[in-house]
């Protein structure tokens, strides 16, 4: 049974780096073709992909955010921690990992965690 | 970027009613299309991938069509639990992008 989980802080002050990690289980980051990716989705608006970490260390990142983030993997602990640094009020938003599938004729977010909300405030 | 449109951004149906969602891409992503569903306080939740080929358990009154640059949506026979908002997703090139969500209100 697949499963994830984010945990990180629920505030975060403005200009500070956020740390979110994501604990998952029923699959291994060291199989080949395993993937793992960082969402999220601001209240009310829509789902914006961030970050994707494959079994072979490779990252990609969201072209508007790729200054900011960071994407990394402990295979050992079966987890993805995403770093995003220069927080501001418009990152408030609900964070998600995502098990990502891809193929040579589809990819896509098959699990997903239940979430996490990251307010950004002074 | 592939920009990704949906329309319409919410509609309202009735029990037993068909409703289709559009989806069009900025440039072609072949067949690399997929549809998820947000409820409120869940994960989102995959439907559809690859156009038209079901997730594990999605209803059969779900169905996925298109290609290249247009894609559908299309649920028949609503049911009141398919009030949602779902939302197409490209995985043709990086970065993946999301449309902005269709609301559906049954």
């Amino acid at each position: 049974q697949v499963t994830l989980k984010e945990s990180g802080p629920a505030l975060v002050k403005p200009t500070q780096t956020l740390t979110l990690t994501c604990a998952f289980s029923g699959f291994s980051l060291s199989t080949i073709g395993m993937r793992v990716s960082w969402i999220r989705q601001p209240p009310g608006k829509a789902l914006e992909w961030l970050a994707r970490i494959e079994w072979d260390d490779d990252k990609f990142y969201s072209t508007s955010l790729q200054t900011r983030l960071t994407i990394s993997k402990d295979t050992s602990k079966n987890q993805v921690v995403l770093t995003m640094t220069k927080m501001d009020p418009v990152d408030t938003a609900t964070y998600y990992c995502a098990r990502t599938f891809l193929s040579g004729t589809a990819g896509y977010f098959d699990y997903w965690g239940q979430g996490t909300l990251v307010t950004v405030s002074s | 970027d592939i920009q990704m449109t949906q329309s319409p951004s919410s509609l309202s149906a009735s029990v037993g009613d068909r409703v289709t969602i559009t989806c069009r891409a900025s440039q072609s992503i072949s067949s690399y299309l997929n549809w998820y569903q947000r409820k409120p306080g869940k994960a989102p939740k995959l439907l559809i991938y690859g156009v038209s080929s079901f997730q594990n358990g999605v209803p059969s009154r779900f169905s996925g069509s298109g290609s290249g640059t247009d894609f559908n949506l299309t649920i028949r026979s609503l049911q009141r639990e398919d009030s949602a908002t779902y939302y197409c997703q490209q995985s043709y090139s990086n970065p993946w992008t999301f449309g902005q969500g269709t609301r559906l209100e049954i």
